[in-house]
């Protein structure tokens, strides 16, 4: 297994226009996280699943970001009617949910620009 | 309300001297910290972690020492090399939360 990937590593958008990306955890992980991170500050959390249930999200998660992990392997967050202020680093992370810790495994990341 | 502090965000060392990274944190629930290291246009990478039952845990270079009391843990890199130059992130889970808060990182330079 090679690790996290995320898809796309960049990301240029027009204010306005709906962006998907998509996240491929580590196989046996069951749990799969998404981050925001803008410059200066640490990763922000934005939602994560157990399997394919969404069990947290963010209160800073607007009603335009919505996030899937249909089948428990895969998932995809997608911003719709981005605005300015959704330029960010998203990050994907996974971990096992047997660890007491969390170690979480991150992804390159998706760096979005909304123009 | 800022759970996970790291109040340095830059520190710089020269090369082969000690680097100590600091964390401070608010909320006594937290049963684990953990270090990540980021690399620019990389995504964080685990480093170390401890236990809030220790209060110190060693792997090569790198100790973590936590202070329960003060709600304190460092990061301790000895001797600092110059591809230890990143950003450094303190994290902090409780048991069954589903979730880790991040402190904004230290950016760490090793001067050579």
């Amino acid at each position: 297994d090679t690790g996290v990937s995320q898809d796309p590593r960049h990301k240029i958008t027009k204010r306005g226009q709906n962006v998907t990306f998509r996240c491929d955890p580590i196989s046996e992980h069951n749990r799969l996280y998404w981050y925001r991170q803008t410059l200066g500050q640490g990763p922000e959390f934005l939602t994560y699943f157990q399997n394919e249930a969404q069990l947290e999200k963010s209160r800073l998660l607007s009603d335009r970001f919505s996030a899937e992990r249909p089948k428990g392997s895969f998932s995809t967050l997608e911003i719709q009617r981005t605005e300015q202020g959704d330029s960010a680093m998203y990050l994907c992370a996974s971990s096992l949910v047997v660890d007491p810790s969390d170690t979480q495994y991150f992804g390159p990341g998706t760096r979005l620009t909304v123009l | 309300d800022q759970q996970v502090k790291q109040n340095s965000p830059s520190l710089s060392v020269q090369e082969g001297r000690i680097s100590i990274l600091n964390c401070d944190y608010t909320n006594s629930m937290f049963d684990y910290f953990l270090w990540y290291k980021k690399y620019p246009a990389e995504g964080p990478t685990f480093l170390i972690s401890i236990s809030s039952i220790k209060d110190k845990n060693e792997d090569g270079r790198f100790t973590v020492f936590l202070n329960k009391s003060a709600k304190h843990l460092s990061l301790h890199i000895v001797p600092s090399q110059p591809g230890d130059s990143a950003v450094y992130f303190c994290a902090a889970s409780a048991a069954n939360a589903g979730k880790s808060t991040f402190g904004d990182g230290t950016t760490l330079t090793v001067k050579p």
